[in-house]
């Protein structure tokens, strides 16, 4: 049972322009998601979080939006960067207690 | 400031051989510690969980079982390793109320 679901397993992207990168949910009782990034070999790195309380977080070039009536969240990176490129997770925490990941998205950024 | 150390980087073993992983977490007390699994092209697996000593919640029924003996000690074990059991594991932790959690560098086990 997959309760967190990104669907795209990869996203190219020229470098400048936007990256968009989605995630779904499931459950109802998740009232925090996070973003992830990953570089192979390597541990995730926490990057940007938002509480089901808002719809909205912005922190630099990273911005999550959250519909909660879609369950459906997104990651907006602008303007993209050669190192940005990594595989992003999303997760989702039904009360602080443990985290739910999606499967990955990786992100490649074209010069 | 907190800082996770897991070890080792890599391992290959034998199917059949017992499995110890160890995690610790400094600069920090009485953390929330999770154990999570990347199996090849796949994305996180939670495979356990502890909010203190000698508490530990299992997510997946598997091969492998979970211990904390210390406030910042995770360990991952297994007695018999299985050719499913290869992947990339990495230990967290987080400090609630915050849920953010915070990874270590992984281990890739390779059973062979």
């Amino acid at each position: 049972d997959q309760q967190v679901k990104q669907n795209s397993p990869s996203l190219s992207v020229q470098e400048g322009r936007i990256s968009i990168l989605n995630c779904d949910y499931t459950n109802s009782m998740f009232d925090y998601f996070l973003w992830y990034k990953k570089y192979p070999a390597e541990g995730p790195t926490f990057l940007i979080s938002i509480s089901s309380i808002k719809d909205k977080n912005e922190d630099g070039r990273f911005t999550v939006f959250l519909n909660k009536s879609a369950k459906h969240l997104s990651l907006h990176i602008v303007p993209s960067q050669p190192g940005d490129s990594a595989v992003y997770f999303c997760a989702a925490s039904p009360g602080a207690q443990k985290l739910v990941f999606g499967q990955g998205t990786r992100l490649t950024i074209n010069p | 400031s907190q800082t996770i150390h897991q070890w080792p980087a890599t391992l290959v073993q034998p199917v059949g051989s017992p499995l110890s992983l160890e995690c610790t977490v400094e600069g920090t007390s009485n953390p929330n510690l999770y154990w999570y699994r990347q199996a090849a092209g796949r994305g996180l697996q939670l495979l356990f969980y502890s909010v203190g000593i000698g508490q530990i919640s299992s997510e997946v029924p598997q091969n492998l079982s979970a211990s904390r003996p210390q406030d910042r000690q995770f360990i991952l074990s297994s007695k018999k390793l299985l050719l499913s059991d290869s992947g990339f594991y990495l230990c967290a932790w987080s400090r609630p109320p915050a849920t953010e959690a915070f990874f270590g560098q992984g281990t890739r086990l390779t059973v062979v």
